[in-house]
């Protein structure tokens, strides 16, 4: 049974950091590209970030470029999001989400999600 | 980047009703786009691949349609479990864009 178990999230404050972890069991970890959606209270979804199979390529949304990092370590099975320069817009529940085996950028598995809120 | 701008933003339907929801992608993205189904407090759920593949254990009554810019979802006879919000995706390209949603709401 594939799961993807989030970890990390919690209260900042704005200009602050946080570090988000996925524990990925119950399928090839290595063989598949993994993503990070987020999605506002309330509000619709949005991808956040993506990183390779491999781990050699990242990818990032305009809104995060510069102040997230994304990485994956194949061994651990784990993937991690590093949330640097916080702001009050990044308050959302973080999904981890795995890309299909037959369509590249769709996610057929995704964690419970994680809340991350960003507030003095 | 590729806007998806999906349609409409709720709507009331009766269970047995034939629902229909439309996104259109800013420029042609083929069959690249995904639905996902979304239930209060639960993670998005994928329904449709490749704009018309069912997703496994995905009932029969979900269909997808469209290619190049224009897509849309289907729900054959509308289910008291399908009350929910439902997105579109373009997965042609990474920033992988999201629809803004349709909630479908009990009439």
């Amino acid at each position: 049974e594939v799961q993807l178990l989030e970890s990390g999230g919690g209260l900042v404050q704005p200009g602050g950091s946080l570090r988000l972890s996925c524990e990925a069991s119950g399928f090839l970890f290595s063989s598949f590209d993994m993503s990070w959606v987020r999605q506002a209270p309330g509000k619709g979804l949005e991808w956040v970030s993506g990183v390779s199979a491999t781990g050699r390529s990242t990818y990032y949304a305009d809104s995060v470029k510069g102040r997230f990092t994304t990485s994956r370590d194949n061994s651990k099975k784990t993937f991690t999001v590093q949330m640097d320069s916080l702001r009050a817009d990044d308050t959302a529940f973080y999904y981890c989400a795995k890309e299909g085996r037959a369509a590249p950028n769709s996610f057929d598995y995704w964690g419970q999600g994680i809340l991350v809120t960003v507030s003095s | 980047d590729i806007q998806v701008t999906q349609s409409p933003s709720s709507l009331s339907a009766s269970v047995g009703d034939r629902v229909t929801i439309t996104c259109r992608a800013s420029q042609s993205i083929r069959n690249y786009l995904a639905w996902y189904q979304q239930k209060p407090g639960k993670a998005p759920k994928l329904l449709i691949y490749a704009a018309s593949s069912l997703q496994s254990g995905v009932p029969s009554r979900f269909s997808g349609s469209g290619s190049g810019t224009d897509f849309s979802l289907t729900i054959s006879s509308l289910q008291p479990e399908d009350y929910a919000t439902y997105y579109c995706q373009q997965t042609y390209s990474k920033p992988c864009s999201f629809g803004q949603g349709t909630k479908v709401e009990i009439k």
